[in-house]
């Protein structure tokens, strides 16, 4: 089932730059996104989300684009600080309950 | 700040016994969810539970797997006869709202998970 694709196992970005993680996905009934972060041995904690009807949602440092056309999505970080380091889980929903995640992208921040 | 909480952290048995594991989600949550993770594996979807009954559940979800929300807080996962392959961290999540489209946020609460280890 790879219905929701990380293809960046790891990312590794500079203090102060901007992250950008991507994600792809293959329900064209998918209408909710999320991304949720996770660290060692805690659960996921969700970070931001998306409706189909939009294209962008911004929350503090944390903007997430949609590209419905493209089935693409993608988080923005900036500016990227050492806390941010973790595995971020894209997730998405078709209206059900059941979310369908990614298989995650360790975002390491570097000093 | 209200969590999900969940019990016990670390569990390991052997094959072919019962396990349960239980969660406490957020007080005003509507919604209980288990998924679970196996080790460099993406989280998966197990099984949803809504107005105390399942609502949606994954093929992963088989009758040894069953829920139950005994009491107006605690929702459990138990597995009637575990196997190797159910060795993973199991997180429980709960929501005030239906995870869909529109403004209605939805957003999935997550506890720090159980980690089963079948032996």
């Amino acid at each position: 089932d790879q219905q929701v694709k990380q293809n960046s196992p790891s990312l590794s970005v500079q203090e102060g730059r901007i992250s950008i993680l991507n994600c792809d996905y293959t329900n064209s009934m998918f209408d909710y996104f999320l991304w949720y972060k996770k660290y060692p041995a805690e659960g996921p904690t969700f970070l931001i989300s998306i409706s189909s009807i939009k294209d962008k949602n911004e929350d503090g440092r944390f903007t997430v684009f949609l590209n419905k056309s493209a089935k693409h999505l993608s988080l923005h970080i900036v500016p990227s600080q050492p806390g941010d380091s973790a595995v971020y889980f894209c997730a998405a929903s078709a209206g059900a309950q059941k979310l369908v995640f990614g298989q995650g992208t360790r975002l390491t921040i570097n000093p | 700040e209200p969590e999900v909480t969940q019990t016990p952290s670390h569990q390991v048995t052997q094959m072919g016994q019962e396990v349960i594991l239980r969660c406490v989600p957020i007080s005003n949550h509507l919604y209980f969810y288990w998924y679970r993770q196996i080790l460099g594996q993406k989280v998966e979807f197990l099984v949803s539970f809504y107005n105390n009954e399942i609502s949606e559940k994954s093929e992963i979800f088989d009758d040894q797997f069953s829920v139950e929300r005994p009491d107006g807080s605690n929702f459990t996962l138990k597995i009637r006869s575990t196997k190797l392959e159910d060795s993973a961290m199991y997180f429980c999540a709960s929501s005030l709202k239906r995870a869909s489209g529109g403004t209605n946020t939805g957003e999935l609460f997550f506890g720090e998970g159980s980690r089963l280890t079948v032996l």
